[in-house]
């Protein structure tokens, strides 16, 4: 597609429930990136995909986030058990390669309640 | 650990004036340099970057300058408009790797 694309632009869950982040990259684009984003803050790095698999997923806070690029286009956010310090804005972004500035999606907004 | 900081957290421009955001960093190793712009409701984008070779990038309307002794990052924009308004991330990273390290931003305002 013409830019990353981020689905859904907002999601509102109940603490303690299951939650999908879809990112759709740049076609092409082999190297795909997860960051969250808080209030008022910069991003920071969730995990890094090259291809189908997770190169660096040292960011994820707990192992109730999980990501997979099961075909190295299309990932999913995964996050169990929400609670209320996950709602962030959550982004994804695609670069041709490694290294350099990539592009972001607009980010998908969840909100635990 | 160490990060990539702002100074000024809000900056208000009157239209047609000159911005300048500044940024430091405090680590020596990284190579490459971002300023994103991120307007409410959407993700960062890219605007330019500079790597550690240089000292100086001019794009349409913005430069950006890098003074390695004193490990600043400067983004300047010319006669500042008011679709200029957002808020502005300088992010550092090192040795070409995938992960980039952002500052927790600046907020611009153009004043009519």
């Amino acid at each position: 597609g013409a830019g990353v694309s981020q689905t859904p632009s907002n999601k509102v869950t109940e603490k303690g429930k299951y939650v999908e982040l879809r990112c759709d990259p740049i076609s092409g684009h082999t190297a795909l990136y997860w960051y969250r984003q808080s209030l008022g803050q910069g991003p920071e790095f969730l995990i890094y995909f090259q291809g189908t698999g997770a190169a660096d997923d040292s960011g994820l806070p707990n192992d109730r986030f999980f990501a997979v690029r099961p075909e190295g286009s299309v990932s999913t956010l995964k996050i169990q058990r929400t609670e209320r310090g996950d709602s962030a804005v959550y982004l994804c972004a695609s670069s041709l390669k490694q290294g350099g500035g990539y592009t972001f999606g607009s980010g998908t907004r969840l909100t635990v309640v | 650990g160490e990060s990539v900081g702002l100074h000024l957290p809000t900056l208000s421009v009157q239209e047609g004036d000159n911005s300048i955001i500044n940024c430091a960093y405090s680590n020596s190793a990284s190579d490459y340099f971002i300023w994103y712009k991120q307007e409410s409701g959407k993700g960062p984008q890219f605007i330019i970057d500079i790597r550690s070779n240089m000292d100086k990038r001019q794009g349409q309307r913005v430069t950006v300058l890098l003074n390695k002794t004193v490990k600043h990052l400067s983004l300047q924009i010319a006669a500042t408009q008011p679709g200029d308004s957002a808020v502005y991330f300088c992010a550092e990273n090192m040795d070409s790797s995938y992960k980039l390290i952002f500052g927790s931003g600046t907020r611009l305002l153009v004043r009519p």
